[in-house]
């Protein structure tokens, strides 16, 4: 059982690339999220997807975007990657909104 | 504004006692309360969670409290085990659709000694 997959698992950027995380989950979930795991600082959450079609922020967007390609996938796109932008990436789906989700293994990235 | 707080960053019990986390919350809007588990190099896993319109939900070794009127929850396992060694993030949550706010603490560091 597959779950949700992140690709990929480890990345090195320099600064002002960009590069795009994936993350496609095979449980037919309505809602898809992307977190980020700071040390000290938790997951927050950087953006997610109530339903296909649909993208809302959440508390740590600036920097991002998302796409929410179909009901499956969740890309989560850094434009100009920054150092502060290095952490752990974790992607996430739940069958609705605020019921408990299921988290990738994670990315993590670091930015140079 | 820390509206989930996990004031214990770690805590050490000997396998086969009782390990308590605790959380703390601010937001009175929180309905619905999870805990996740993690391991090193892993995503975070669903363990447990509870509504607001309960005060005890068990699940085997584990079980969460809800005491809304101090805004309080905690995880108890029993009996802890060497495998339960792990980070513990508490999350709260207001509900769905447009409102919709999944909030983790900071999480807490349990180890357990043979």
């Amino acid at each position: 059982n597959a779950g949700v997959t992140q690709t990929p698992k480890f990345q090195v950027l320099k600064t002002g690339q960009s590069m795009t995380l994936q993350c496609a989950q095979d449980m037919n979930h309505n809602s898809m999220y992307w977190y980020r795991q700071d040390p000290g600082m938790g997951l927050r959450l950087i953006y997610y997807s109530a339903s296909e079609g649909t993208t809302d922020k959440g508390e740590v967007p600036n920097g991002y975007n998302v796409s929410r390609l179909n009901k499956r996938e969740f890309s989560l796109r850094l434009e100009s990657a920054a150092p502060s932008q290095t952490s752990v990436y974790f992607c996430a789906s739940s069958v609705l909104l605020s019921t408990e989700a299921f988290f990738g293994q994670g990315t993590r990235l670091t930015v140079v | 504004d820390q509206q989930v707080k996990q004031n214990s960053p770690s805590l050490s019990v000997q396998e086969g006692r009782i390990s308590i986390l605790n959380c703390d919350y601010t937001n009175s809007m929180f309905d619905y309360f999870l805990w996740y588990k993690k391991y090193p190099a892993e995503g975070p896993t669903f363990l447990i969670s509870i509504s607001s319109i309960k005060d005890k939900n068990e699940d085997g070794r584990f079980t969460v409290f809800l005491n809304k009127s101090a805004k309080h929850l905690s995880l108890h396992i029993v009996p802890s085990q060497p495998g339960d060694s792990a980070v513990y993030f508490c999350a709260a949550s207001e509900g769905g659709g447009s409102n919709y706010k999944l909030t983790f603490g900071k999480g807490t560091l349990l180890t357990v000694n043979p």
